[in-house]
C-alpha cells in the first residue's frame, strides 16, 4: 500500500539547537499535513500545506511543500524542552478524496541525557 | 467552535469481551469522520471512515465495526475483543482544507 517515508526515525535535542525532519513518497501529493502528539493524547495539527514549493510557520515551526510535490519538511528552531514528542507527517494525494490521507511512521523527538 | 470528545479515556477488558468507544463532535455539522487505530506510539492505521449517518467505509477487514446513529456520533464496536485488538484508538473529524483533527483517544489494553 501506499506509504510515507519519514526521517529521522528518532532524534535527541539539545535545548537550543535547531531540528529538521522530513517525509517523502514516491508518488505526488497534493495535501500535506505535519502533526505533533504528545504521550497518551491524540495528534495536534501544526502545520498544513496545499501547493508545492509553499512555505509555512507557526511560530518556531516553519514546514515546506517540496517541488517535486513528493516530499515535506518540517524545522523547529531553537527546540525547547517541552517540543519533546512524535511529529507525524500526513498526505493525501487527491484533492477532496475521503479515507486518503497518509501518515508516516513518526519521528520521536527526545531531550538528550 | 469546534471540539470532538472520546470516551471512555481508558478502558480494560478481558479477551471475548464486547466493546463500544464512542466519539462526538460538537460545532460542526455533517462532518466526516475516521476511527484510527494507533499501536505502540507510533504508526497510524485507518479504520474506518464515515461521510455520514449510516454510511461507514472499512479500510481493513478485522473483528471491529463502526456505526453512525447520529450526524456527529460515531461508534467503533467489537462482539468479541482478541489480545490484538488491544492499542490506543483515535477519532478524527475533518474540518476546512482537508485538515483532520484528532480527539483526545482511548487507551484500550485487552487481558
Amino acid at each position: 500500500g501506499q506509504q510515507l517515508n519519514q526521517s529521522p526515525q528518532s532524534m535527541f535535542i539539545q535545548e537550543g539547537e535547531d531540528v529538521s525532519m522530513n517525509c517523502t513518497s514516491s508518488s505526488i501529493f497534493n495535501t500535506w499535513l505535519w502533526y505533533k502528539q504528545d504521550p497518551g493524547e491524540g495528534p495536534v495539527l501544526l502545520i498544513a500545506l496545499y501547493k508545492a514549493g509553499e512555505l509555512t510557520s507557526n511560530g518556531r515551526l516553519t514546514a515546506q511543500f517540496g517541488i517535486t510535490r513528493k516530499d515535506s519538511f518540517l524545522n523547529i528552531s531553537a527546540s525547547i524542552p517541552s517540543d519533546v514528542g512524535i511529529y507525524f507527517c500526513a498526505g493525501r494525494r487527491t484533492p477532496g478524496s475521503q479515507g486518503n490521507l497518509i501518515f508516516g511512521k513518526g519521528t520521536k523527538l527526545s531531550v538528550k541525557p | 467552535s469546534q471540539t470532538i470528545h472520546q470516551w471512555p479515556a481508558t478502558l480494560v477488558q478481558p479477551v471475548g469481551s464486547p466493546l463500544s468507544l464512542e466519539c462526538t463532535v460538537e460545532g460542526t455539522s455533517n462532518p466526516n469522520l475516521y476511527w484510527y487505530r494507533q499501536a505502540a506510539g507510533r504508526g497510524l492505521q485507518l479504520l474506518f471512515y464515515s461521510v455520514g449517518i449510516g454510511q461507514i467505509s472499512s479500510e481493513v477487514p478485522q473483528n471491529l465495526s463502526a456505526s453512525r446513529p447520529q450526524d456527529r456520533q460515531f461508534i467503533l464496536s467489537s462482539k468479541k475483543l482478541l489480545l490484538s485488538d488491544s492499542g490506543f484508538y483515535l477519532c478524527a473529524w475533518e474540518g476546512g482544507r482537508e485538515t483532520q483533527y484528532f480527539g483526545p483517544g482511548t487507551r484500550l489494553l485487552v487481558l
